[in-house]
């Protein structure tokens, strides 16, 4: 039961570096979601997916981008890395039933 | 407007007692969803207990139940006989609209809950 998995664990880009944060998930799962977590705060919505092809914003996209090629994998890919995305960030699926979310176990981002 | 709010930065308890952790919620829908999750050091997020809005109990998993209160649009966590294991961050989240449509959360800014023995 691999859940949700998100690679790297750690990333260091610098500043202007492009690069890509994986999520895959095995549980079929139709909904998938990015957040990111900065120090002392809770989770904010980056994008999210309601299935395969269908993506949307959710409250800070600005230097994000995504895309939902398959039920699997969403993965989330900063243009231009900037110091004010030095988060940790978090892929999320959930059936879509309301029951709670499956999360992986987060990528921390430092901008350097 | 802040959609959740948790008005404790951190909470401190001593072990075996009870705890409550408090989360105030604001949506004009009639249909939403509320959940709790914890976030050890470790760092990943951990579902704890939902409760949706037409739910007449108040939802409750092992030890934890869910205090909800509709009409003050409250939804504390009750920590029963608590543990050194149950500290941790505490996030309140709340989804909007009903189940099926975009499930988004809306997460609070957490209460950071010590443990003492």
């Amino acid at each position: 039961n691999a859940g949700v998995t998100q690679t790297p664990k750690f990333r260091i880009p610098k500043i202007g570096q492009s690069m890509t944060l994986q999520c895959t998930q095995d549980m079929n799962h139709n909904y998938m979601y990015w957040y990111r977590q900065d120090p002392g705060m809770g989770l904010k919505l980056i994008y999210y997916s309601v299935g395969a092809g269908i993506t949307d914003k959710g409250e800070v996209p600005n230097g994000y981008n995504v895309s939902r090629s398959t039920t699997e994998d969403f993965p989330l890919r900063l243009e231009l890395a900037a110091p004010s995305q030095t988060s940790v960030y978090f892929c999320a699926s959930s059936y879509g039933w309301g029951n709670g979310y499956t999360f992986g176990s987060g990528t921390r981002l430092t901008v350097v | 407007a802040q959609k959740i709010t948790q008005t404790q930065p951190g909470m401190f308890v001593q072990e075996k007692e009870a705890v409550t952790l408090d989360c105030t919620y604001d949506t004009s829908d009639q249909s939403y969803g509320l959940f709790w999750y914890k976030q050890p050091s470790s760092g990943e997020m951990i579902f704890l207990i939902y409760q949706g809005s037409y739910d007449e109990q108040n939802a409750t998993e092992g030890r934890y139940s869910l205090n909800f209160q509709k009409a003050r649009k409250s939804a504390n966590l009750v920590i029963s006989a608590s543990q050194l294991g149950d500290s941790a961050m505490y996030f309140c989240a709340m989804r909007e609209g009903a189940q099926g449509g975009s499930e988004k959360l809306v997460f609070g800014k957490g209460t950071k809950l010590t443990v003492n023995p």
